[in-house]
């Protein structure tokens, strides 16, 4: 079984500030990891995936995330906040056979000026 | 432009009544699926097809059906069966096959209130 934890439910930042959104899973076999983002009243859209190909992926809109295998995690970050990143974020895990990813509770960052 | 479209943006029901909610998209994905997304719940599988004239349960299939007759397009129906129907529901397609798992591309979403 697979699971996601997205710690903070909410996350608030001044803007130019460092964003972190942490996401730690949990997988019985090599995971696929995802983010995805979500404006009001949309759906959401692929900031970026780990494949294995690489821990450290960059994503849109200046995003990126590393994954680390030893702390099961893959913490989204973005040096520099800007008002337009103020979204409802979502991490999925999927693999081991099946393509359906499983999502966490999803992180609203709201960004202050 | 290839996409997916969801209609209608909002839809009001009154307690009692089926309700379809329509997903098409022209990406030629063979995977559809549905979710269901409450405030601080994430996203909830309702049901997915990987191709034509099958489908599968996911994990709260109850009270809600569907059907895949065209590759295009993945209809929900809301039946009264449903004990709490009022939220924000998803519909989402991705390819098939190979190593990694897709991408899945959403639509923009139906909110059903059921009064």
């Amino acid at each position: 079984a697979q699971s996601v934890t997205q710690l903070g439910s909410h996350v608030s930042v001044s803007e130019g500030a460092l964003v972190l959104l942490r996401c730690n899973y949990s997988s019985s076999v090599p995971p696929y990891l995802f983010w995805y983002v979500q404006y009001p009243n949309q759906g959401l859209q692929l900031l970026l995936k780990y494949t294995s190909a690489a821990t450290l992926v960059k994503g849109i809109n200046g995003f990126e995330a590393e994954f680390k295998k030893s702390e099961t995690s893959f913490h989204l970050t973005k040096p520099s906040a800007h008002m337009s990143d103020a979204a409802e974020y979502f991490c999925a895990v999927s693999g081991g056979g099946s393509y359906i990813p499983t999502f966490g509770r999803g992180t609203s960052l709201i960004v202050h000026p | 432009d290839g996409g997916i479209t969801q209609s209608p943006k909002y839809l009001f029901r009154k307690e009692g009544q089926n309700v379809t909610l329509s997903c098409e998209q022209n990406l030629n994905h063979d995977a559809m699926y549905w979710y269901r997304q409450d405030p601080g719940q994430g996203l909830r599988l309702i049901y997915y097809s990987q191709i034509v004239n099958d489908f599968q349960k996911g994990d709260i299939a109850e009270g809600y059906s569907v059907s895949r007759e065209k590759k295009e397009s993945f209809p929900l129906t809301v039946t009264s069966a449903q004990k709490n129907p009022t939220a924000f529901y998803l519909c989402a397609s991705s390819p098939t096959g190979g190593a990694i798992p897709n991408t899945q591309y959403f639509g923009p979403g139906t909110r059903l209130t059921v009064l």
